[in-house]
């Protein structure tokens, strides 16, 4: 089946180290996406691709990297730089919205802590 | 500065119970209304609305916007267990990239 995975499902991170974050997909997808979610708050845009060796910066792009060099992944790297990591994490694709207006598909997530 | 409102926050019915969820947006720039469901994972899309005025159904599930007052609806009937989830309100707006605003959601819970 098409769908996005996201690896691992729960992480945790001491203070001082960067991890990364995995999302794949096989929905052939052009635009892949990364959200945080804090309790009671909507999801909120960390960075986006819309095509292979660009990516853009969203609004809360700071203490975050990412990479885009192959169509299927968009791993997320948290830095050190990002002093409150703690939340949920979620990836998304889409077929880009000028071609049809499709929804964003979203992976499970990644739950990261703070030791 | 885009926002989109979800009310209420939170709300607790029993089974078979008619809920109706809120959600209002100040986006410039609008293309469409889409509404999710979260049960603690994936978001898994519902509805997509672009015109005002037409309903979509899915069984129990509806939802209908209004662009002139800004404000859409989503209406569950007969609500089950099953339909306790999270549901988030986002707007898509019209911009170089498929940006799309989310609401906080509103968490139902549906009791025996």
């Amino acid at each position: 089946d098409g769908g996005i995975t996201q690896s691992p499902k729960y992480l945790f991170r001491k203070e001082g180290q960067n991890v990364t974050l995995s999302c794949e997909q096989n929905l052939n997808h052009d635009a892949m996406y990364w959200y945080r979610q804090d309790p009671g708050q909507g999801l909120r845009l960390i960075y986006y691709s819309q095509i292979v060796n660009d990516f853009q910066k969203g609004d809360i792009a700071e203490g975050y990297s990412v990479s885009r060099e192959k169509k299927e992944s968009f791993p997320l790297t948290v830095t050190s730089a990002q002093k409150n990591p703690t939340a949920f994490y979620l990836c998304a694709s889409s077929i880009r919205q000028k071609v049809s207006d499709q929804p964003q598909h979203f992976g499970d997530g990644t739950r990261l802590s703070i030791l | 500065e885009d926002k989109v409102v979800q009310s209420p926050l939170s709300l607790v019915v029993h089974e078979g119970d008619t809920v109706t969820l809120n959600c209002s947006y100040e986006v410039t720039n609008f293309r469409s209304l889409l509404w999710y469901k979260q049960e603690k994972k994936a978001p898994t899309f519902l509805f997509m609305l672009t015109s005002s005025g037409i309903e979509k159904k899915s069984g129990r599930l509806s939802s209908i916007l209004d662009k002139k007052e800004l404000f859409s609806i989503l209406n569950i009937t007969a609500t089950q267990t099953g339909d306790s989830a999270v549901y988030l309100c986002a707007v898509l707006k019209l911009t170089s990239y498929d940006k799309v605003i989310f609401g906080p959601g509103t968490s139902l819970s549906v009791i025996p």
